[in-house]
């Protein structure tokens, strides 16, 4: 069963606009990590910002932060004042504690966000 | 700097032929990682290794064989067995910590077979 859930296959927004870029997960390990990263059209995987499981604040990073809501398992995206540079492609990632697969992040299929002039 | 150097960046290969992809880190880092994209599929993860010779399967590691002899190491050898082996071919590094255990990746390969 796909853990990570991001329904967006594309997004569009205008620069300097703010958006949200969905990510819903499905784990019972009461320790989890969630991350998204970036993957430029180069293809390297940029690290963006991560949020614990407990943590009880919201994960920000710049322009970046993360609206975290555990009770609906979602870990949306928010990007502010958006920049052509942040056209790309992001992937929520999620790593559980219980995890048979040690400390490997299990991806989401991404969404394609594309910031216009 | 420190990072994860993965060569060949791009590498063609005929049917039936193994290739191997190299991945190489200087990031002290114990665990590494490999992962396969594909268009619309995201991330989908092959073998992983948390410690030197030692590593263990992933989701999809049916056709592919890793090594883990040196820490910096985690070759990745593609073989004929795979049966839809193009792709791109992303490998990561991490250190072996819970919490926040970022995973830092290389640039890709790109494999197309012929």
């Amino acid at each position: 069963a796909q853990k990570i859930t991001q329904t967006q296959p594309g997004m569009f927004v205008q620069e300097k606009e703010a958006v949200t870029l969905d990510c819903t997960y499905d784990t019972s390990d009461p320790s989890y990590g969630l991350f998204w990263y970036k993957q430029p059209s180069s293809g390297e995987m940029i690290f963006l910002i991560y949020q614990g499981s407990y943590d009880q604040q919201n994960a920000t990073e710049g322009r970046y932060s993360l609206n975290f809501q555990k009770a609906r398992k979602s870990a949306n995206l928010v990007i502010s004042a958006s920049q052509l540079g942040d056209s790309a492609m992001y992937f929520c990632a999620m790593r559980e504690g219980l995890s048979n697969s040690g400390y490997a992040l299990n991806f989401g299929k991404g969404t394609s966000l594309l910031v216009t002039p | 700097d420190g990072g994860i150097t993965q060569s060949p960046k791009y590498l063609f290969r005929k049917e039936g032929q193994n290739v191997t992809l190299s991945c190489e880190q200087n990031l002290n880092h114990d665990a590494m990682y490999w992962y396969r994209q594909d268009p619309g599929q995201g991330l989908r993860l092959i073998y992983y290794s948390q410690i030197v010779n030692d590593f263990q399967k992933g989701d999809i590691a049916e056709g592919y064989s890793v090594s883990r002899e040196k820490k910096e190491s985690f070759p990745l050898t593609v073989t004929s067995a795979q049966k839809n082996p193009t792709a791109f071919y992303l490998c990561a590094s991490s250190p072996q910590v819970s919490g926040a255990n970022v995973l830092t990746f290389g640039a890709g390969s790109r494999l197309t077979v012929l």
